[in-house]
């Protein structure tokens, strides 16, 4: 069974810009995650969605972040613009349907790297 | 305030030893996991544990829940290279929004030397 897939793998890009995230679950999950991971700290959750719905979107800061599971399968996860703090590692997870938060199932990540 | 601390934060040993990591709160959990992430990979989990005063074993590994459910240790026996990695702790809490997420802790960073 293939595991969730993220891509790019590594971004870099200038301060300013704008840069988005791909991730497609694994196939029958209906909840996805998006995490941001910094250096040195454990993933912080930042939107879940269950099918197409963002049902927790209150860690995400909208000013700059926004998110989308338009036919409730792959996402994606836009930064715009980016800034140098945005540097990190954001983690896609997916988890099956009535298995409830602690089933989740996580991609490599993508680095972001800001300059 | 962390919700989880673990310690130590980093560990360093030879292979062959034995060694026990920590996941502390002052916070009740319903459960608690362990999860492993090794360098450029998403953290993969390692068990659940839900009952106070659980222990589970995996392997090499043993985990124990505490008895008030505020703290977990993870102890690994006879580390190997493999073990290498980021161990998390990490549990339900509650969000603003009165929904539900899973905290992480910050980690214990393993290095078994061969």
């Amino acid at each position: 069974e293939a595991g969730v897939v993220q891509s790019p793998r590594y971004k870099i890009i200038e301060k300013k810009q704008p840069v988005a995230f791909w991730c497609n679950p694994i196939s029958g999950h209906n909840t996805l995650y998006w995490y941001l991971q910094n250096l040195g700290q454990g993933p912080e959750l930042l939107i879940r969605y269950e099918n197409e719905e963002a049902v927790d979107d209150s860690q995400l800061p909208k000013d700059r972040f926004s998110a989308e599971r338009l036919k409730g399968v792959d996402s994606t996860l836009k930064i715009q613009p980016a800034e140098l703090g945005d540097s990190a590692v954001y983690l896609c997870a997916s988890s099956p349907k009535d298995r409830g938060l602690l089933e989740q199932f996580f991609g490599p990540g993508t680095r972001l790297t800001v300059l | 305030t962390q919700l989880l601390e673990q310690s130590p934060q980093f560990l360093s040993i030879q292979e062959g030893e034995n060694l026990t990591v920590y996941c502390n709160s002052s916070s009740v959990f319903s459960s608690l996991q362990w999860y492993r992430q090794e360098p450029g990979e998403g953290p993969v989990l390692l068990v659940t544990v839900v009952t106070g005063g659980e222990v589970k074993k995996l392997k090499r590994l043993t985990f124990q829940f505490g008895d008030a459910r505020k703290d977990s240790s993870l102890h690994i026996t006879a580390a190997q290279p493999g073990d290498t990695g980021l161990y998390l702790c990490a549990a339900l809490s509650l969000t603003q929004g009165g929904s539900e997420k899973l905290v992480f802790g910050k980690g214990t960073k393993l290095t078994v030397n061969p």
